[in-house]
């Protein structure tokens, strides 16, 4: 089954520096990556994703690239801001939704 | 854009009582949904896939007489804590899609105190 990494486990950085998070998966069926932001006490919400046939996708100061070949994609957040303090979790999903694996979360505190 | 509601948000009950938890995709069919459970500070345990008009698949380790799953239309699947007990108690939590090119969205979870 599938198998994913997620690193670091907490990460602190001062606002406005970039803060980067990565994640490794083990099975070459997964084609779709998305990635959650989690606040305390309520729903993962998604803040973008990135699917198998795209290397980079950007969304104003939030960007994901994806390395098929070595089976890693990263989350890049440019100008933390203290409000980017959440816990952020990667998935790999595969198959139309058959097998969807969580990575094991990542907490971001952006110091002001 | 998607939403997936989910009720209550938050439950107390007293050990050996029955809980359920409704999630609804409001503006979309849902014919799989999924439930996890979620420990503090932990990641997002998949507990079980429901589907619409057939029985639920569960994961390994997760009693399915314990935790009933009833996906009766398409746009509403419901767990049922049976007979809980304190450590029963977590953040459970539903998400669902439109389709296989649409986002996974989750519902806002539920807080589950078993006492």
């Amino acid at each position: 089954g599938e198998n994913v990494e997620q690193h670091p486990s907490t990460l602190s950085v001062q606002e406005g520096d970039s803060a980067v998070i990565k994640c490794t998966y083990s099975d070459s069926a997964s084609n779709y990556f998305p990635w959650y932001k989690q606040e305390l006490g309520k729903r993962p919400q998604l803040i973008i994703d990135i699917r198998s046939n795209v290397g980079e996708k950007k969304d104003q100061r939030i960007a994901v690239t994806l390395n098929k070949t070595a089976k890693h994609f990263s989350l890049h957040i440019t100008e933390t801001q203290p409000e980017d303090s959440a816990v952020y979790f990667c998935a790999a999903i595969s198959g139309g939704y058959q097998k969807v694996t969580f990575g094991t979360g990542t907490k971001l505190q952006v110091i002001p | 854009g998607a939403v997936v509601s989910q009720h209550p948000s938050w439950v107390i009950c007293k050990s050996g009582t029955s809980v359920k938890i409704e999630c609804r995709s409001l503006d979309f069919q849902a014919t799989t949904m999924f439930w996890y459970r979620q420990f503090p500070k932990q990641s997002l345990m998949l507990m079980a896939t429901s589907n619409e008009g057939s029985k639920a698949t569960y994961e390994q380790g997760v009693e399915k007489d314990k935790f009933l799953i009833n996906h009766a239309s398409l746009t509403l699947s419901t767990l049922t804590v049976t007979s809980a007990h304190p450590e029963d108690s977590s953040f459970y939590i539903c998400s669902a899609y439109a389709n296989y090119n649409s986002p996974l969205h989750f519902g806002n979870g539920t807080r589950l105190t078993v006492t």
